[in-house]
C-alpha cells in the first residue's frame, strides 16, 4: 500500500484565494511526522510545515495551515491568499518513528496554477 | 539557517563516463546524508542513506557498485554514478539532517540535473 497519496495530480486557484491540496497516509506506527514540501521549476525541494503525530493543535506557518485530522489519516495543506508565487509542485512526505534520520516517504505530488 | 549545497548543478556527459555529485552541509555537520532521484513529472525516490565513517545503505532496487557513495567527512558526501548510461538521466537530490534539534525536517540541496547522451 503507499505511505502517502496525493490524490489531485493538477490544481488550480484564483490569486488571493485559499487553497486545499490533500493528503492521506498509511501508517501504523503511533508516532510520525508529516510534512509539506515545495518544489518550484529550478527543483530545489523547500519545507513549508511540519506536524508530529502527538500535536493536538494543527500546524500553521504564515499562509500555510495543516489540517490534521488524524482519525482519517489525512494531512492537507490549507494555502490561503494564494500569490502567483505559489505555483510549483507540492510534496506531502511522511517520517515514520521518533528518529528523525527514519526514511521519508514521498507522495506523487500535486502542481499548483494560481491564476491572476 | 541550515544550508545545503551540491556541485555541479548540471551535467552533461557521454555514456559510459562516470560523474561525481558532491552534497555538502554548510552551516552544520551532518552524519547522515540522503540522496534521491526524481524524473520528470515525478515524486522523489530515496536511492541510499550515507553515513559518515560507514557503507551506505541502499534501498531495494538501487545497485550499489552503479551508484558509489562516500561519506568520508562530517559535511561531504558524494555520489558517483559509474558508467553512466541515458537511462540515468535524472534530477539528483541529496538531503541533510541536524540531530539534537526540534526542526524535525530535512534541509535539500538544490539538486543535480544529469543529461548522459
Amino acid at each position: 500500500a503507499q505511505k502517502i497519496t496525493q490524490t489531485q495530480p493538477g490544481m488550480f486557484v484564483q490569486e488571493k484565494e485559499a487553497v486545499t491540496l490533500d493528503c492521506t497516509y498509511d501508517t501504523s506506527d503511533q508516532s510520525y511526522g508529516l510534512f509539506w514540501y515545495k518544489q518550484p521549476s529550478s527543483g530545489e525541494m523547500i519545507f513549508l510545515i511540519y506536524q508530529g503525530s502527538y500535536d493536538e493543535q494543527n500546524a500553521t506557518e504564515g499562509r500555510y495551515s495543516l489540517n490534521f485530522q488524524k482519525a482519517r489519516k489525512s494531512a492537507n495543506l490549507v494555502i490561503s491568499a494564494s500569490q502567483l508565487g505559489d505555483s510549483a509542485m507540492y510534496f506531502c512526505a511522511m517520517r515514520e518513528g521518533r528518529n528523525n534520520f527514519n526514511k521519508f516517504y514521498f507522495g506523487s505530488g500535486t502542481k499548483l496554477n494560481v491564476k491572476p | 539557517g541550515a544550508v545545503v549545497s551540491q556541485h555541479p548543478s548540471r551535467v552533461i556527459c557521454k555514456s559510459g563516463t562516470s560523474v561525481k555529485i558532491e552534497c555538502r552541509s554548510l552551516d552544520f555537520q551532518a552524519t547522515t546524508m540522503f540522496w534521491y532521484r526524481q524524473f520528470p513529472k515525478q515524486s522523489l525516490m530515496l536511492m541510499a542513506t550515507s553515513n559518515e565513517g560507514s557503507k551506505a545503505t541502499y534501498e531495494q532496487g538501487v545497485e550499489k557498485d552503479k551508484f558509489l557513495i562516500n561519506h568520508a567527512s562530517l559535511t561531504l558526501s558524494t555520489l558517483t554514478v559509474t558508467s553512466a548510461h541515458p537511462e540515468d538521466s535524472s534530477f539528483y537530490i541529496c538531503s541533510a539532517r541536524i540531530s539534537g534539534l526540534a526542526v524535525q525536517t530535512q534541509y535539500f540541496g538544490p539538486g543535480t540535473r544529469l543529461l548522459v547522451l
